[in-house]
């Protein structure tokens, strides 16, 4: 069945770049009618929807990070990332990929998380 | 943005409670709402989607109803493992948000 694994440093300096990927098994990350999203959560505080990716290349993102982030596929690699640039503290979360195959537009399939610390 | 408020923020119960958490919409979302569980350290697990589907190999303790702007999980007899914390998300348009979350703590 469709898993998701993501990976990426577990420390990231503070004003740099944060590039996360998520690996896709089990199933093709080109298959139609599947978006591909990204999702956070900081320390003791609730989910915050990043970004998402649509089968047909269509990206989406949370307004007040828009200028500083890129979601994009590898069909290649079976594999979709995740850029945060100029990041800060407040950017320290669990960072989790998830799959939205349902017709009900849910986040269906989700990766474990991993943590990012941001710190100088 | 369409903001999603959840309440309670924590909810205190016992083995065998019903317990109601709602979720409710700044604007009309139609069914585009789904229901989220998560326990510490874990990701979170899709327990509705479009309201009221019950993903597949979800207990059918768990229900939801709702449309609009107004929205209910229902747990219909709370179980051990049902101890965790529940959010809401609205699935209608992008930005995708999700709910504060609701804490469901053992009395």
């Amino acid at each position: 069945q469709l898993q998701l694994q993501e990976s990426g440093p577990g420390l990231v300096k503070t004003s740099e770049t944060l590039s996360l990927t998520c690996n896709v098994s089990g199933g093709s990350i080109s298959s139609s009618s599947y978006y591909w999203g990204w999702i956070r959560q900081p320390p003791g505080k609730g989910l915050e929807w990043i970004a998402t990716i649509s089968y047909s290349g269509n990206t989406y993102y949370k307004s007040s990070l828009k200028s500083r982030v890129t979601i994009s596929v590898d069909t290649s690699k079976n594999q979709f990332s995740l850029k945060l640039s100029t990041v800060t503290a407040a950017d320290t979360a669990v960072y989790y990929c998830a799959c939205r195959r349902n017709n009900g537009r849910a986040f269906d399939i989700w990766g474990q998380g991993t943590m990012v610390t941001v710190s100088s | 943005d369409i903001q999603m408020t959840q309440s309670p923020s924590s909810v205190s119960v016992s083995v065998g409670d019903r317990v109601t958490i709602t979720c409710r919409a700044s604007q009309d979302i139609s069914s585009w709402l789904a229901w989220y569980q998560q326990k510490p350290g874990k990701a979170p697990k899709l327990l509705i989607y479009a309201a009221s589907s019950l993903q597949s190999g979800v207990p059918s303790r768990f229900s939801g109803s709702g449309s609009g702007t107004d929205f209910t999980l229902t747990i219909s007899s709370l179980q051990p493992e049902d101890f965790a914390t529940y959010y809401c998300q609205q699935a209608n348009s992008f930005p995708v948000t999700f709910g504060g979350g609701t804490r469901v703590e053992i009395k």
